[in-house]
Order: C-alpha cells, then sequence, then structure tokens
C-alpha cells in the first residue's frame, strides 16, 4: 500500500534557524505532492504544491520543497524561520490516477520566541 | 477570499445514532471530499464526489456511511449508526479542477461518539 512518511513529529527551534522537515513517499509511479500547513485554530491550508517542471517548487511565506524522484523525497525547506511559523505540517501525496491524497503523520513545528 | 464551510463545529453524539455532518464547499468547485482524522492519527481520505456520484472512496468508507449533495450547494456525509471508533475530526474540502488540483479545507466537524 502507498504510504507517506515524515520523519519528526516534533521539531523545536528557535527563531532564525533554518527549517527542513522531511518527507518519503513509497508510491512509484507519477505523482502530485503537496505540502499543507494547520496553524492553531485554522485550517488546513495549501503551502505549495509539485505537479511537473522544476523540481524546486515556492510556496507561500517564504517555505520551499524539492522533489527528488530517485529519493522518492519532497523535503520542505525554510532559510530562516520565524515565531509565526508555529503550526503543525502534513505532506501529502496523489497518485496521478487517483482522486484521494494519501497523508504523512504531520510535524509539530514550535518555534521558540 | 472564499472558504468553505462546515457544520456544525463540533457534535457529541451517542452510540447507534445517525449523524449528519454538513458542508458548503466553494460555489464554482466541482470535486468535493471528505477526510477524517482520529486524535493522534493521520488524515485519512474517505470518499470524493463528482458530478453527483462517487468517484472514489477508501476502506473506511463503509455501508454506514453515504454522502450527497441534496441542493447544488451543500455536501453532507451521514453515518448511519455511529461507533465509538467514528469519534474523530472530519474535514471537507473541495477543488476547481483537477488539473489544478488544490483542495481546500473547511475547518473540520469535531464528532464525538459517547
Amino acid at each position: 500500500a502507498q504510504s507517506v512518511s515524515q520523519h519528526n513529529h516534533h521539531v523545536i527551534l528557535s527563531e532564525a534557524a533554518s527549517l527542513e522537515l522531511g518527507c518519503n513517499y513509497s508510491y512509484g509511479g507519477t505523482v502530485n505532492l503537496f505540502w499543507y500547513v494547520q496553524y492553531p485554530g485554522q485550517h488546513l491550508q495549501l503551502l505549495l504544491k509539485y505537479f511537473s517542471g522544476d523540481p524546486l517548487v515556492k510556496g507561500i511565506k517564504g517555505f520551499e520543497a524539492e522533489f527528488i524522484k530517485s529519493k522518492f523525497s519532497f523535503n520542505l525547506r525554510k532559510p530562516s524561520v520565524q515565531w509565526s511559523d508555529t503550526a503543525e505540517y502534513f505532506c501529502a501525496v496523489k497518485k496521478d490516477s487517483n482522486y484521494q491524497l494519501i497523508w504523512g503523520a504531520g510535524t509539530k513545528l514550535i518555534i521558540k520566541p | 477570499e472564499p472558504e468553505v464551510t462546515q457544520t456544525p463545529s463540533h457534535q457529541v453524539t451517542q452510540m447507534g445514532q445517525e449523524v449528519i455532518l454538513r458542508c458548503v464547499p466553494i460555489s464554482n468547485h466541482l470535486y468535493f471530499y471528505w477526510y477524517r482524522q482520529i486524535l493522534g492519527q493521520k488524515v485519512e481520505f474517505l470518499v470524493s464526489f463528482y458530478n453527483n456520484e462517487i468517484s472514489e472512496k477508501s476502506e473506511i468508507f463503509d455501508d454506514q456511511f453515504s454522502v450527497e449533495r441534496p441542493d447544488g450547494s451543500n455536501f453532507t456525509l451521514k453515518i448511519r449508526s455511529t461507533k465509538l471508533e467514528d469519534s474523530a475530526m472530519y474535514f471537507c474540502a473541495s477543488i476547481l479542477d483537477r488539473r489544478r488540483y488544490e483542495q481546500y479545507f473547511g475547518p473540520g466537524t469535531r464528532l464525538t461518539v459517547t
């Protein structure tokens, strides 16, 4: 069965630190890749997505992610985090032929001011 | 900015009762989804709906579940006879079209089955 793994369940960083959250998936065919964020008390929101083309995608709020097909990875990065980035981050994968998203377990990110 | 809305925000029900969770997707969107997240677990896909029929469903979405778009604006999830293990946060989502596939999520309904 297809699965999505997020390596860290909890990450604590200080402001201005660099961030990288890992995401690996197990499906070998064509996939679409997503990172969603859920700020405390708010909806899930799309941060960025990859469908095709440049494997380095830029999203909102200074986030970016790199699709490395050979590693089945789609890691999320931000060079300098802010306190307001405190949230839960979810990686999700969609097989090209399907409708559903398959989700990772999420990473809770806490930024210390 | 248009958004997906869900009601109620929290529903408490007794085991064996029927519940209906309501969603109002963004008005020009064509594809609709239900997901759930049991506390401490992953978000799980339940069902997708397009053109007034189910386009895909997961193993979770058994005969106890049904979806409907009764009036062109609401999108409902019905659980016929709730079980304790149905306690979860239920999220509705919608997308405009499959090419762009940006899912817009509602705030969720927390269902507690006692």
